[in-house]
């Protein structure tokens, strides 16, 4: 799987919206991008999917350039409740064997 | 909630002793994954069953072995424990082998002492 690479930390405050950016060189043709959120001592849950455009849920979007080498999450007006670990993660979807490659993640941290 | 529901919640073995962790997936997936988390890290994958085959390893040693069962429950199996052992343990199921978007558990917390 493709090796990404997102900043350690980021801060911001409520109400603000909060773009985090993952970069990934050498994504394969057939990698989809994914982004998982991690609370502490929990396991990570799954926020959001997209191989290339724009993507948007209930949650967050996401937005892959037409070269696909980088990814942003965006984080629509941010609460507390969304101090957090978010991981990048590229891979073949729908591939028998495929593993989830986690790296450290960027950790938010919102204030009031 | 996932639906997935990992046992216990946190174990305390001392080292060179062996481990069972438990996993229930999620209804309907047919594959479980296990994860590795230490302190400050990102979750490692250990190996994943599909349909009670293993499907795929990690870099992890001999001694961390598992199962999956016809209702797709699965069991990570570590033996003689080591002190780096420690750390939250995690199952994930999804729909199909492979699919990236996974169900994970809240974790089993093992500290080996």
């Amino acid at each position: 799987l493709a090796k990404t690479t997102q900043p350690i930390s980021m801060d911001s405050y409520e109400g603000q919206e909060v773009n985090i950016t993952c970069s990934h060189n050498n994504i394969a043709t057939n990698d989809y991008i994914t982004w998982y959120q991690q609370f502490p001592s929990q396991g990570p849950r799954f926020i959001i999917q997209g191989y290339k455009t724009k993507v948007t849920n209930e949650v967050a979007s996401l937005f892959i350039p037409a070269d696909r080498k980088s990814s942003t999450l965006s984080l629509p007006r941010v609460s507390l409740s969304d101090t957090a670990v978010y991981y990048c993660l590229v891979g073949i979807y729908n591939q028998a064997g495929t593993a989830l490659i986690f790296g450290k993640g960027t950790t938010l941290s919102v204030s009031s | 909630e996932t639906g997935v529901t990992q046992s216990p919640t946190h174990l305390i073995k001392t080292r060179g002793q062996q481990v069972t962790l438990r996993c229930s997936s999620q209804s309907g997936h047919n594959t479980v994954s296990w994860y590795q988390q230490a302190l400050g890290q990102g979750p490692q994958f250990i190996f994943q069953y599909y349909r009670e085959e293993e499907n795929g390893r990690g870099n992890f040693p001999p001694r961390f072995s598992g199962l999956q069962f016809p209702n797709y429950s699965s069991e990570l199996n570590v033996n003689a424990l080591e002190l780096d052992d420690s750390a939250l343990y995690l199952c994930a199921s999804s729909l199909v082998a492979g699919n990236t978007e996974a169900f994970f558990g809240q974790g089993t917390r093992l500290t080996v002492v």
